[in-house]
C-alpha cells in the first residue's frame, strides 16, 4: 500500500536548521509530487510548500521563501525539507503528503515534530 | 491568494446527530475541494475530494456538496469515532494549498 514514512522528532536551537526527511513507497515515486504542511501546536494546517519528484521543480509558501528547501532522492524515493534559521514559531509538526498532479494531497505521513527552543 | 473560510470554528453535537459544516472560498476553485478529518495525535485523513467524491474506505455517512465558492461537509448520524476537527481544502491554485481554520467537533 502507498506509504510515506517520516524520520524522528528533533530539537533544535533558534538559529539552527532542521532537515525532515520523507521515505515513499508502494507507487512509482517520480509520478507524483510531494507537499509538505506544518501544524503548530493547537494550531491549523498551513501549506509550506511542494515538490515534484519527476524533475526538482519547486513552488515554496511565500512566507518561507529564502528558509526553506525542499528536495528528493529518486534513488531512494525519499523527499527531504530543510528549514534554516529557525524561530520559536517554527514549533510545529511537520507533515509530507503525496501530490498527484490537480489532486488532493493524501496519503500523508505521520508527522514530525520540531522543537524550536534555548 | 485564496482564502478559505469555514464556520462553525466549533459545534457541540450528541451521537447520531446529522452535522454539516461550511467552507466558502474567497474566489471560484471549480471543485477542487477536499475534505480532511484529523483527530488529536495523529494525521489528517483524507475523507472527499473534488468536493463530493468519497476516498476508497471511507464510510458513506460522509458527503460532500458544492461547487464554485460554496461547500458544505455532512455528517448524516454522529457516532463517537467522528469527534475529531475537520479541514476543507483547494487546491484549484494547485501546487499552491489553502486549507480552511478547521471546524472541531465536540460532544454534547
Amino acid at each position: 500500500q502507498v506509504q510515506l514514512v517520516q524520520s524522528g522528532a528533533e530539537v533544535k536551537k533558534p538559529g539552527a536548521s532542521v532537515k525532515v526527511s520523507c521515505k515513499a513507497s508502494g507507487y512509482t515515486f517520480t509520478s507524483y509530487g510531494i507537499s509538505w504542511v506544518r501544524q503548530a501546536p493547537g494550531q491549523g494546517l498551513e501549506w509550506m510548500g511542494w515538490i515534484s519528484a519527476y524533475n526538482g521543480n519547486t513552488n515554496y509558501a511565500q512566507k518561507l521563501q529564502g528558509r526553506v528547501t525542499m528536495t528528493t532522492d529518486t534513488s531512494t524515493s525519499t523527499a527531504y525539507m530543510e528549514l534554516r534559521s529557525l524561530r520559536s514559531d517554527d514549533t510545529a509538526v511537520y507533515y509530507c503528503a503525496r501530490a498527484g498532479d490537480y489532486e488532493s494531497p493524501d496519503p500523508w505521513g505521520q508527522g514530525t515534530l520540531v522543537t524550536v527552543s534555548s | 491568494d485564496i482564502q478559505m473560510t469555514q464556520s462553525p470554528s466549533s459545534l457541540s453535537a450528541s451521537v447520531g446527530d446529522r452535522v454539516t459544516i461550511t467552507c466558502r472560498a474567497s474566489q471560484g476553485i471549480s471543485n477542487y475541494l477536499a475534505w480532511f478529518q484529523q483527530k488529536p495525535g495523529k494525521a489528517p485523513k483524507s475523507l472527499i475530494y473534488a468536493a463530493s467524491s468519497l476516498q476508497s474506505g471511507v464510510p458513506s455517512k460522509f458527503s460532500g456538496s458544492g461547487s464554485g465558492t460554496d461547500f458544505t461537509l455532512t455528517i448524516s448520524s454522529l457516532q463517537p469515532e467522528d469527534f475529531a476537527t475537520y479541514y476543507c481544502q483547494q487546491y484549484n491554485s494547485y501546487p499552491t494549498l489553502t486549507f480552511g481554520g478547521g471546524t472541531k467537533v465536540e460532544i454534547k
